[in-house]
């Protein structure tokens, strides 16, 4: 079974630019998750999609948007890029998000912002 | 407030044992994970703890204690390639995965 996949892998913009992300599931996952994962920060959680739907929101800026296609195939866009945004931006897939479900990531894409 | 804390890096031994804490303050548990993540690479799933006590996995063990917002994991005999990120997520009560912010574990010969 083909992991989760992520385009592109990186990415150079510079500030005031968008940037639309692309993240396909592991085929029948349903869930898809975005993280913003920085040096000594982490993983922040950005949102969740299930069915199309977001499920849940972590606390960035309206800047970060994202969306999910009917195929849970997943897009996730910044627009008016910062400095600050410059990471490594995962998506994980899982069958349905529930509480006992392990995530499977993505390789990631690399964003810098110039 | 949520919050995961988890030491910023360790040192080991090829060979020897070492063991990673993590404590969590969240709203609502509904168990504890241990991802591994190889620099410049995904995070990949070690363990999953929603009862107390340990769960062992060849060489890699994760325990939890509820009551104390504690867990860890115990990496056996270790080997070079263990060197990595550690990282502790809590699921907490809205589904939401709260992340640690990893342990850098670095093994030397």
């Amino acid at each position: 079974k083909a992991g989760v996949t992520q385009t592109p892998r990186y990415l150079i913009k510079t500030r005031g630019q968008q940037v639309t992300l692309s993240c396909s599931p592991i085929s029948g996952h349903r869930s898809v998750s975005w993280y913003q994962q920085t040096p000594g920060q982490g993983l922040q959680f950005l949102f969740e999609y299930f069915s199309e739907t977001q499920r849940n929101k972590g606390n960035f800026p309206g800047r970060f948007s994202g969306r999910q296609f009917s195929n849970s195939r997943s897009e996730m866009n910044v627009s008016t890029l910062e400095l600050g945004d410059s990471a490594l931006y995962l998506c994980a897939s899982s069958l349905a998000g529930g509480f006992l479900e392990t995530q499977y990531f993505g390789p990631g894409t690399r964003l810098l912002v110039l | 407030g949520q919050n995961i804390d988890q030491p910023t890096e360790m040192t080991a031994t090829e060979g020897a044992i070492v063991q990673i804490n993590c404590t969590y303050q969240t709203s609502g548990f509904n168990g504890l994970f241990w991802y591994q993540q190889h620099a410049g690479e995904a995070p990949t799933f070690l363990s999953y703890n929603v009862l107390d006590g340990l769960e062992e996995k060849g060489r890699f063990s994760s325990f939890l204690s509820r009551s104390k917002g504690y867990s860890y994991l115990l990496l056996k005999e270790l080997q070079m390639k263990d060197s990595a990120s550690y990282l502790c997520a809590v699921r907490a009560s809205n589904y939401q995965l709260i992340w640690g912010a990893g342990t850098k574990l670095i093994i030397k010969p």
